[in-house]
């Protein structure tokens, strides 16, 4: 079972910042924060990933709470290619290997 | 640098055939992950493979499907006696299997379409 919780659904008006928030509480100290998006019918695409520090790349910036319980992948200016299903995961990344459980994610919208 | 490439990306085929999907992971890349996406739902671990080894099969049906990833070459997932439930988008996805960096990329995928 996935370990996080995302809203099902997000509207957002485009230009405007995306925030999209996820719980994780029962986070362990060794689990990264990782996000993907799949834009329908195409291959999930990685965003960004995070431990305990905000994260900053091209794409999206990723705000963790000190307490690591929760996360918010921010959009800064959202276009319509934007529309798309994104999905926060938790994983054990120094290990040999571990599955990605992707639960259902938040499918948002970018309106005009 | 290419990202990884699924091949057929659509494939048709009736009941009773065998559906062969390949994937040649990126570049530098020595662990393949598969994923099959239902219809409406979301992605599901199937198989995790290391060059001539499968680490982890869990989540694959235990008839009918089978993966494997060659010394040289793509990694092939095979279903035989496709039915009209395999129907669904395939996915693979690779990453470079050193300790730190297990970012896996995920390429485009196959449909498959059982008739």
């Amino acid at each position: 079972d996935a370990k996080t919780t995302q809203p099902p659904s997000m509207d957002c008006a485009e230009g405007r910042a995306a925030n999209l928030p996820c719980n994780h509480s029962t986070i362990s100290g060794n689990e990264y924060v990782y996000w993907y998006r799949q834009i329908h019918s195409q291959g999930p695409q990685y965003i960004i990933h995070g431990l305990k520090n905000n994260e900053t790349n091209e794409m999206a910036s990723l705000i963790i709470t000190e307490d690591r319980k929760s996360s918010t992948l921010i959009l800064p200016h959202a276009t319509l290619r934007d529309t798309a299903v994104y999905y926060c995961i938790v994983r054990v990344v120094l290990t040999s290997y571990d599955k990605v459980i992707f639960g259902p994610g938040t499918s948002l919208s970018v309106i005009p | 640098n290419a990202g990884v490439m699924q091949n057929p990306r659509h494939l048709v085929r009736r009941r009773g055939q065998e559906a062969r999907l390949r994937c040649s992971p990126m570049k530098g890349h020595s662990h393949v992950y598969w994923y099959r996406q239902l219809p409406e739902e979301g992605l599901k671990f199937m198989v995790y493979l290391q060059k001539e080894n499968i680490i982890d099969e869990s989540g694959m049906p235990k008839e009918r499907f089978s993966a494997e990833f060659p010394k040289e070459g793509p990694s092939i997932l095979r279903i035989q006696q496709v039915v009209r439930g395999d129907s669904a988008a395939y996915f693979c996805a690779s990453s470079p299997g050193v300790n730190g960096q297990e970012t896996q990329y995920f390429g485009p995928g196959t449909r498959l379409l059982v008739l």
